[in-house]
């Protein structure tokens, strides 16, 4: 099956600096990314859907100049958190939908998720 | 919008069968994902559909529809390993919304 990676996978920063997470897709050509956070027990909140080479669309509540990605290329997308602070801490996970599997079927793949901790 | 309900919490017994219910209000209907996701981890498709009717695949199977708005997940033969939420999300024309997702607790 198609494979969404993340990268950290796990960081910490001081609260003001900015941190940068990386999402790729390895087998197939992602045309929309998503970018969800998740914190506990809760369920994933969509942030904001970026396709190649357009600017991301934002979900309302989101600060675009807060959390900037960049999807420069169909198998890479990137989510910046800016001047972070505490209550970004959070589960952030990114997904990939691209033509993939038998048929053409339009899944949704999940990267295995960032975990963020801003002290 | 969208809207999705599922039951928060389920138990069930190893071996047993359980079903995981989902009702969804949407304009623009455009398939219905489930996936499984363990304490800690990014969420693992389980299943796709945009038909009305049942996809089984092994021990998990889907059914659909859509006229009820209705999703069901079931799962059989329950191992302990099965312990994890279940997130039910809906596609529209634009996005995939996710559900608040059902803690299932298998017991031995």
């Amino acid at each position: 099956g198609a494979v969404v990676s993340q990268h950290p996978s796990r960081v910490i920063c001081k609260s003001g600096t900015s941190v940068k997470i990386e999402c790729r897709s390895l087998d197939f050509q992602a045309t929309t990314m998503f970018w969800y956070r998740q914190f506990p027990k809760q369920s994933l909140m969509l942030m904001a859907t970026s396709n190649e080479g357009s600017k991301a669309t934002y979900e309302q509540g989101v600060e675009k100049d807060k959390f900037l990605i960049n999807h420069a290329s169909l198998t890479l997308s990137t989510l910046t958190v800016t001047s972070a602070h505490p209550e970004d801490s959070s589960f952030y996970i990114c997904s990939a939908r691209g033509l993939a599997g038998e048929g053409g079927s339009y899944e949704q793949y999940f990267g295995p998720g960032t975990r963020l901790t801003v002290t | 919008g969208q809207n999705i309900d599922q039951p928060t919490e389920m138990t069930a017994t190893e071996g047993a069968i359980v079903q995981i219910n989902c009702t969804y209000q949407t304009s623009g209907f455009n398939g219905l994902f489930w996936y499984q996701q363990h304490a800690g981890e990014a969420p693992t498709f389980l299943s796709y559909n945009v038909l009305d009717g049942l996809e089984e695949k092994g021990r998990f199977s889907s059914f659909l529809s859509r006229s009820k708005g209705y999703s069901y997940l079931l799962l059989k033969e329950l191992q302990m390993k099965d312990s994890a939420s279940y997130l039910c999300a809906v596609r529209d024309r634009k996005e995939v919304t996710f559900g608040t997702g059902t803690k299932l607790q298998v017991i031995p």
